[in-house]
């Protein structure tokens, strides 16, 4: 069965602190996609990346960047040089031959 | 491009009153998604739908129904409201590339419902 594990329900960092969010996942599909959702206070969701299971490279895009292990079943998200603008909940997820599937969130508070 | 937009913002209603949320998308995207979101339970996905005409029950269908009529709207009616769907719904769309569980999903802005 399909589940997403974040373990880390709440996070509290001082600005300019790194900060890592863990994402563990389970499925039987050999192929399946993850991706990161960030959660502002407005309340949107906003898509931060899109991963296939083939591409095991890891991905940075400005302060952000992710770690992909097909091994050990995880999509880590690294946040450099955290600013209060990054406060949010962030959301992974995996999707693959039967559903998307979220994890319940890890909350992220950058104080300044 | 107004992305995926959802009206209204907030509703009251009482047990037992029906409403209908709406979700429009100006991407194009074949497949449209309906969500709930409730403190320490995540996304849940209530219905979906994979083109024009086409509806199928996600996770927690119960108590809801769906329509799309025209591909840029998506329909999320409830027939006789309940507490328990006191939530924060969320609309998706997606391109329909490849999948509806692998594609990548654009929310809306969503709608927090409130059933008294």
């Amino acid at each position: 069965a399909q589940k997403v594990t974040q373990a880390q329900t709440e996070i509290s960092v001082v600005e300019k602190e790194d900060v890592t969010l863990d994402c563990v996942y389970e499925t039987r599909d050999t192929t399946y996609y993850l991706f990161w959702y960030k959660q502002p206070p407005s309340g949107e969701l906003v898509f931060l990346i899109r991963r296939n299971s083939f591409d095991e490279q890891n991905e940075i895009s400005g302060r952000y960047s992710w770690n992909f292990q097909k091994s050990t079943s995880s999509f880590n998200f690294t946040i450099t040089a955290s600013q209060v603008v990054d406060s949010a909940v962030y959301f992974c997820a995996q999707g693959g031959s039967e559903k998307l599937v979220f994890g319940k969130g890890t909350k992220l508070t950058v104080n300044p | 491009n107004a992305g995926v937009t959802q009206t209204p913002k907030f509703r009251v209603l009482k047990t037992g009153q029906s409403m209908t949320l709406l979700c429009a998308q100006d991407m194009n995207h074949e497949y449209m998604y309906w969500y709930r979101q409730d403190p320490g339970m995540g996304l849940r996905l209530i219905h979906y739908s994979v083109g024009e005409g086409t509806t199928a029950k996600g996770e927690v269908p119960d108590g809801y129904n769906v329509s799309r009529l025209k591909k840029q709207n998506f329909l999320l009616g409830l027939e006789s409201a309940a507490p328990s769907q006191t939530s924060v719904y969320f609309c998706a769309s997606s391109y329909g590339a490849t999948g509806e569980s692998t594609d990548t999903q654009y929310f809306g802005p969503g709608t927090r419902l409130t059933v008294l």
